[in-house]
């Protein structure tokens, strides 16, 4: 069976830190990965998501970054947190998304001081 | 640019109520539809989709239908439970990404 892991699940970071954020899946290959913000009021935001190693799309210009170096791996990065960053992180992978759904990870929280 | 517009809550009935919580989307094409459902203390998971137009979802006895004429694809249960109570998102997907609405909070009261 398909599992996804996302961690740290709770960060706490100075303005200025830089940040990394870690996912990957396991029990399938050639997954569409993606990054969401979950706000309050704001619901889920898409940030960025890649249909391949190597191929990132960015939804939101921001202070953040995503990369995939593997198939099943997906990272979320930042050189210089903002305050604005604070938020609740997922991670969500699907097979294919006109006819299939998304599976999303345990989330992970920032928090930036 | 695309995006999914649905009813702002929280919205608060009695159980054994109708639900109907709306959404409408905006796109080019013809995207798939999704309702997802958050519990409290739960990550978000698929409550029911429709890939086409005039497709039902259902589950859990809730149903959906796919409007192309209105671009609608409104959330409705005949008969709400205290278990129903939870957040519930809209979303549409089309190439590659899945777009989400605010998200709508549901309150059922015993």
């Amino acid at each position: 069976s398909q599992t996804i892991h996302q961690w740290p699940a709770t960060l706490v970071q100075p303005v200025g830190s830089p940040l990394s954020l870690e996912c990957t899946v396991e029990g399938t290959s050639n997954p569409n990965l993606y990054w969401y913000r979950q706000a309050a009021g704001r619901g889920l935001q898409l940030l960025f998501y890649s249909v391949g190693i190597g191929q990132i799309s960015s939804e939101v210009p921001q202070n953040l970054s995503a990369s995939r170096p593997q198939d099943r791996q997906f990272i979320l990065s930042s050189k210089k947190l903002l305050l604005s960053d604070s938020g609740f992180y997922l991670c969500a992978w699907s097979v294919a998304v006109n006819t299939g759904e998304l599976f999303f990870g345990e989330g992970s929280r920032l928090t930036v001081l | 640019g695309d995006s999914v517009t649905q009813m702002e809550g929280p919205v608060t009935l009695s159980e054994e109520a109708f639900l109907t919580i709306n959404c409408t989307y905006t796109a080019t094409g013809y995207p798939s539809l999704f309702w997802y459902v958050q519990y409290p203390g739960e990550g978000l998971q698929l409550l029911l989709k429709a890939t086409k137009a005039d497709d039902k979802g259902s589950n859990k006895g809730f149903e959906a239908t796919y409007r192309k004429e209105t671009t609608s694809f409104h959330l409705e249960k005949g008969s709400v439970q205290v278990s129903d109570s939870a957040v519930y998102f809209c979303a549409r997907g089309r190439d590659d990404k899945i777009i989400f609405g605010k998200g709508t909070r549901l309150h059922i009261l015993p």
